[in-house]
């Protein structure tokens, strides 16, 4: 089983719909996690941290469920340049460790 | 705003040829990673550094090494290409896992192997 796994989709939606991705983690111990969005051919760049509390950015809302070890993430109202792959990363207690999901990659179309 | 700058962009090797890629970041990070992504993947880290002078292994590190002697440098050798070492590499820093360790990347270095 992978430490970190996310639906691949794709996801195919028309604008203005409302679309929601999960990531489960393996290790009980993590401490922090966080969406990245990746364009294609392009670097991966921080999207939101995710709270225990849960968080909202714009049109983006991020939920920590630690007793089910899963996040995930809500775009409302989506945006032709919304389109892009979405991955999930959960950080080990230990420096330096990482672990990036596969990505969820989301087409948003007219 | 120049952040992680990765260089070459591009390059293209033969099977066995070496080369090395450099990765250089202004934001005073303690913490640099290299990762590779393959087509559909997410990224594998192969090594990274959390200070100065120090390097440790992360989860795909046959085949290459790495040196950090200066903060703001690190570099990813590879002594003779294969081509399973086709990749999209990137390179990332962070600060202190005091703020959660956001890693910052490099636009990538896209590698083939003939």
């Amino acid at each position: 089983r992978k430490e970190v796994e996310q639906d691949p989709g794709p996801f195919n939606v028309p604008e203005g719909a409302t679309v929601a991705f999960n990531c489960t983690y393996s290790n009980s111990a993590s401490q922090s996690f966080f969406w990245y969005r990746q364009d294609c051919r392009k670097e991966p760049k921080l999207l939101m941290s995710v709270y225990s509390s849960g968080n909202e950015d714009g049109r983006f809302t991020a939920q920590l469920n630690r007793a089910s070890q899963y996040i995930s993430l809500l775009i409302r109202d989506s945006k032709l340049s919304d389109s892009a792959t979405y991955l999930c990363v959960v950080n080990g207690p230990n420096a330096g460790k990482s672990t990036f999901g596969d990505g969820t990659t989301l087409t948003v179309k007219p | 705003n120049a952040g992680v700058t990765q260089t070459p962009k591009f390059r293209v090797l033969k099977t066995g040829q070496s080369m090395t890629l450099l990765c250089a970041q202004d934001m005073n990070h303690e913490y640099m990673y290299w990762y590779r992504q393959d087509p559909g993947m997410g990224l594998r880290l192969i090594h990274y550094s959390v200070g100065e002078g120090t390097t440790a292994k992360g989860e795909v590190p046959d085949g290459y090494n790495v040196s950090r002697l200066k903060k703001q440098n690190f570099l990813l050798g590879l002594e003779s290409a294969a081509p399973s070492q086709t990749s999209v590499y990137f390179c990332a820093s962070s600060s202190s896992m005091v703020v959660g360790n956001i890693q910052y990347f490099g636009a990538g270095t896209r590698l083939s192997v003939l």
